[in-house]
């Protein structure tokens, strides 16, 4: 059965670097979106992705953000420069209705 | 707006017992509910979801959820727990925004089965 694959599984830098984290979607997708879950925390939306343009975004997705599709099976989530309050688990998820989604297994990133 | 509220944070059963975790909702069009499960170090899984045809939805693993528009609830349901059943329980209340649809998620309840 298909599923959503993400990239790296754990991911630790240092405050003000930049990351990538890396996702791919079910191959015959068309929405893309990117949560993330601070630990004991809710998960929590961070933008959703259709048609090769940003559709919804969240208060937390600030210009610290962005998110791409490089190259029609990747999609990306760009943090410039990271925060200690960026440490969380960032989930990607894919579906072919705008209301169902699949989720990857997440990266915990961690910000020193 | 919507929200999602799940009421008990851990629920406690033993295995071959009924298994019973709530939720409640608000949203102020005719939302779509899903619950998902998240094993340890795992990603979230898709258990069933609710879309405005039959109330009562069967999920994957036993698991099924009734929709009750009047008491805006929708709870989630499984006759006899397993021990592969314990994991964490995420309620999500998904509507229409401007052509998406933006979830929310419920805080998650952890089920413990004791053997």
């Amino acid at each position: 059965e298909p599923e959503v694959t993400q990239t790296p599984s754990h991911q630790v830098t240092q405050m003000g670097q930049e990351v990538i984290l890396r996702c791919v979607p079910i191959s015959n997708h068309l929405y893309f979106y990117w949560y993330r879950q601070i630990l004991g925390q809710k998960v929590e939306f961070l933008v959703s992705f259709y048609n090769n343009e940003i559709s919804e975004k969240s208060e937390i997705f600030d210009d610290q953000f962005s998110v791409e599709r490089p190259d029609g099976s990747n999609f990306t989530l760009k943090i410039r420069s990271t925060k200690l309050e960026d440490s969380a688990m960032y989930f990607c998820a894919s579906g072919t209705l705008a209301d169902t989604q699949y989720f990857g297994p997440g990266t915990r990133l961690t910000v020193l | 707006a919507q929200s999602v509220t799940q009421l008990d944070s851990h629920v406690s059963v033993s295995e071959g017992t009924p298994v019973l975790l709530r939720c409640n909702y608000s949203s102020s069009y005719s939302p779509s509910l899903f619950w998902y499960v998240q094993h340890p170090n795992k990603g979230l899984q898709l258990l069933l979801k609710y879309t405005s045809a039959a109330t009562l939805v069967k999920g994957i693993n036993g698991f099924e959820a009734e929709f009750k528009k009047s008491e805006t609830s929708f709870h989630l349901t499984k006759p006899s727990a397993h021990m592969s059943d314990a994991a964490e329980y995420f309620c999500v209340v998904s509507a229409p925004s401007g052509g998406s649809y933006i979830p929310t998620f419920g805080r998650g309840t952890s089920l413990i089965v004791h053997p």
